[in-house]
């Protein structure tokens, strides 16, 4: 059973560019979550999605940013018109159910750095 | 005032130290109490859950939550090189919050 994954692993972008990071479950999850972590810094709650919607965004910046999770294909998280401040680790993770609980938890990806120029 | 504090280290103990990793937190709502690893370059990847006050053990690491003082540790103990790496800690209530994460080096 494949764990989460995400591509691109590395992702450089210059500032203006858009940003596409992607997110495929664990076999099985419909429930994705993505983090943002910046250096020195703890993992970042940004969205939550199940298929087809968006469960709670409250950590996410209200422009630039928008994450989708289509009922087929990966879930997508897009940074319009980047900045350097976008720098970071993305994380993506996912769970078969509502998570957190003693059972079901988030499994995470190796992450997508992106680097603004 | 952060709602997860938790010192970033570094830290760096021989092999064969016990490791006493911790974080406090000031919202006393939060239910579920976890440990994560991560490797450099690498996605979190969970040690231990918590639900309640008091201690659980797997192996070499023990997590400890005391909610009345709002703390919770994790003791790793026989300390391996393996073990090397950022510890997070992380609780939630509606979504998780994690604490900074504390560098661990074991030296052989």
């Amino acid at each position: 059973n494949a764990g989460v994954m995400q591509n691109p692993r590395h992702l450089v972008r210059r500032r203006g560019q858009e940003a596409r990071l992607r997110c495929s479950p664990m076999k099985g999850h419909s429930h994705v979550y993505w983090y943002r972590q910046l250096p020195e810094e703890g993992l970042k709650f940004m969205v939550y999605l199940q298929k087809e919607n968006i469960i709670d965004e409250s950590g996410m910046p209200k422009e630039r940013f928008s994450a989708e999770f289509p009922k087929e294909g990966p879930s997508i998280l897009r940074i319009q018109q980047v900045v350097r401040g976008d720098s970071a680790a993305y994380f993506c993770a996912s769970s078969p159910f509502w998570a957190p609980g003693p059972k079901e938890t988030q499994y995470f990806g190796p992450g997508t750095r992106l680097l603004v120029l | 005032q952060k709602e997860v504090e938790q010192d970033p280290g570094p830290l760096s103990v021989p092999e064969g130290a016990i490791v006493s990793l911790n974080c406090t937190y000031s919202n006393s709502a939060f239910q579920y109490f976890m440990w994560y690893r991560q490797y450099s370059r690498k996605g979190p990847e969970l040690l231990m859950y918590t639900y309640s006050s008091g201690n659980k053990e797997d192996g070499r690491f023990t997590a400890q939550v005391d909610k009345s003082s709002k703390y919770i540790s994790l003791f790793i103990r026989d300390s391996q090189p393996s073990d090397s790496a950022t510890y997070l800690c992380a609780m939630t209530i509606n979504d998780m919050r994690f604490g900074a994460g504390t560098r661990l080096t074991v030296k052989p």
